[in-house]
């Protein structure tokens, strides 16, 4: 079943604009993961935020992480066309014993030049 | 330091054969996921492994098999193949803490 599920499922933005893609899920969490994956090889991890976080950078990323509505939000700024990609959203809900992720969807984003 | 890798890269097998895929993770990374993709169910996790014991196992049939070995490479196999396999099989390694995951390329399995 899906944990996450992403919003948008697809996004079209120009260079240079910013992106923002949500992410909703349903039980409690470790931490969740944001991940890119391009035109369907593996995928890269991007940031990884715990569950009593609120808020993260990595570079031109930004992730939220609202725990009282089961929410997170990756922001990119300053798109770039090789930012073109597949955007997921994985949540760890298990023991850390018991380790898997659970992943949305995806929400295809589309960086015009 | 190496990334996760796996092969073979891309595969073609048959209706009711069986195939085995392989997955290096990365040195020092004990604990070995296995996920398939596909554009129906999107990502799904398979089982984990870590010293060579499963220890999480998702919801597929037991036509779906793994195993780790002492160094902490991984082997999944699929036997009596269906359509419905065709799919990007990723793997994955990881540390125990923190508890980022790193992907491999995948094998593309198609199934005919």
């Amino acid at each position: 079943s899906q944990q996450g599920e992403e919003d948008p499922q697809a996004l079209s933005i120009q260079e240079g604009e910013n992106a923002t893609m949500n992410c909703s899920y349903k039980t409690s969490i470790n931490n969740l993961q944001w991940y890119r994956q391009n035109s369907g090889r593996g995928l890269v991890h991007l940031i990884l935020i715990r569950s009593n976080e609120r808020e993260k950078h990595s570079g031109r990323l930004r992730v939220t992480l609202d725990t009282s509505k089961k929410s997170s939000s990756l922001l990119i700024t300053a798109s770039r066309a090789a930012d073109t990609a597949s955007y997921f959203c994985a949540t760890d809900d298990s023991g850390g014993s018991n380790y898997k992720l659970t992943f949305g969807k995806g929400t295809l984003l589309t960086v015009n030049p | 330091k190496a990334g996760v890798t796996q092969t073979p890269r891309y595969l073609i097998k048959t209706r009711g054969q069986q195939v085995t895929l392989s997955c290096s993770p990365i040195s020092g990374h004990r604990s070995v996921s296995w996920y398939q993709q596909t554009p129906g169910q999107g990502l799904q996790f398979l089982f984990e492994y870590f010293s060579e014991t499963q220890r999480n196992k998702g919801n597929f049939p037991g036509r779906f098999s793994g195993r780790q070995f002492s160094n902490s490479r991984s082997e999944m196999n699929v036997s009596t193949l269906e359509l419905g396999d065709s799919a990007l099989y990723l793997c994955a390694s990881r540390r125990e803490y923190p508890y980022e995951q790193y992907f491999g390329p995948g094998t593309r399995l198609t199934v005919t």
